[in-house]
C-alpha cells in the first residue's frame, strides 16, 4: 500500500512570496489532515477534511493560508503572503475515516522563508 | 500550563539501555494516548496506543498511562541503534483532535 505523497519535499522563498504544497493521501482514506511543525515543536492541525468537507479550520491562519481538497482526494494547502514565521514542516496525514482512526503521516514540505 | 508537557531532550544512552520517555498533560477530558516514532526528515508514525490506564506491550516497547496523576510514559528496553529518533507523545480529546508533546530525541549509540 503507498503511503502519503507530499510535494516538494523542500521549499525556499522570499517573505511576502506565495507557495502551495501538494498531497496525495493514502487511497480510500476519506480523512485528510494538514499539520505544521515549528523546529523543536510537535505537529499543529491546521485544517481537518472529511472528504471534500472542512471538519476543523480553527488554527488556520485564515488571512494568509487556505486549502482546499477537490473531489475529496488530493489537496493543497496555500500561503500568501508568507512570513518568516512561517519556515516549518508542513506535513500531510490521512485516516480512513474519523474519528479514532490512525492517522499516517507524509514525509512532509520543509519550507524555509527568508 | 500548556496542554502537553513533554521534555525534550535530547537524551542520549548505550545500546542495550532501558530508556524512559515522559509526558505530563492537564486536561482529564483527554481519552487517548499514543506514541508516535519520527525519524529525521521523515513524518511521524505510530508506534502505541492506549486509552486505559495501566501498562500495554508490544515487544520492545511499554506503554503505561496514570489518569490519575495525568502522567504517560513510554518505556524501551534493549535499546538499538534503530530506536534513534524523536518520540511525540499524543493525546486525543474528546473533540477527537490530537495534542502533541514537543518531542524527545533520543539517540543510542552502538
Amino acid at each position: 500500500e503507498a503511503g502519503v505523497a507530499q510535494s516538494p519535499r523542500y521549499k525556499i522563498i522570499e517573505k511576502r512570496q506565495s507557495v502551495a504544497f501538494w498531497c496525495n493521501p493514502i487511497s480510500g482514506h476519506a480523512t485528510l489532515y494538514w499539520y505544521q511543525q515549528i523546529l523543536g515543536q510537535g505537529p499543529k492541525l491546521l485544517i481537518q477534511f472529511q472528504n471534500n468537507g472542512v471538519v476543523d479550520d480553527s488554527q488556520l491562519p485564515k488571512d494568509r493560508f487556505s486549502a482546499e481538497r477537490l473531489k475529496g482526494v488530493d489537496s493543497t494547502l496555500k500561503i500568501q503572503p508568507a512570513k518568516l514565521e512561517d519556515s516549518a514542516v508542513y506535513l500531510c496525514a490521512s485516516s480512513l475515516k474519523w474519528p479514532q482512526e490512525t492517522q499516517y503521516f507524509g514525509p512532509g514540505t520543509r519550507l524555509l522563508v527568508l | 500550563q500548556k496542554e502537553v508537557e513533554q521534555d525534550p531532550g535530547p537524551l542520549s544512552v548505550p545500546e542495550g539501555a532501558i530508556v524512559s520517555l515522559n509526558c505530563t498533560y492537564s486536561n482529564s477530558a483527554f481519552q487517548y494516548f499514543m506514541w508516535y516514532r519520527q525519524y529525521s526528515r521523515k513524518g511521524p508514525e505510530l508506534l502505541m496506543y492506549t486509552y486505559s490506564s495501566g501498562n500495554k506491550e508490544d515487544g520492545r516497547f511499554t506503554a503505561q498511562v496514570d489518569k490519575s496523576s495525568k502522567y504517560i510514559s513510554l518505556f524501551i528496553r534493549d535499546s538499538q541503534p534503530s530506536d534513534s529518533a524523536t518520540y511525540l507523545c499524543a493525546i486525543e480529546g474528546s473533540n477527537y483532535k490530537l495534542t502533541f508533546g514537543k518531542g524527545t530525541l533520543l539517540t543510542v549509540n552502538p
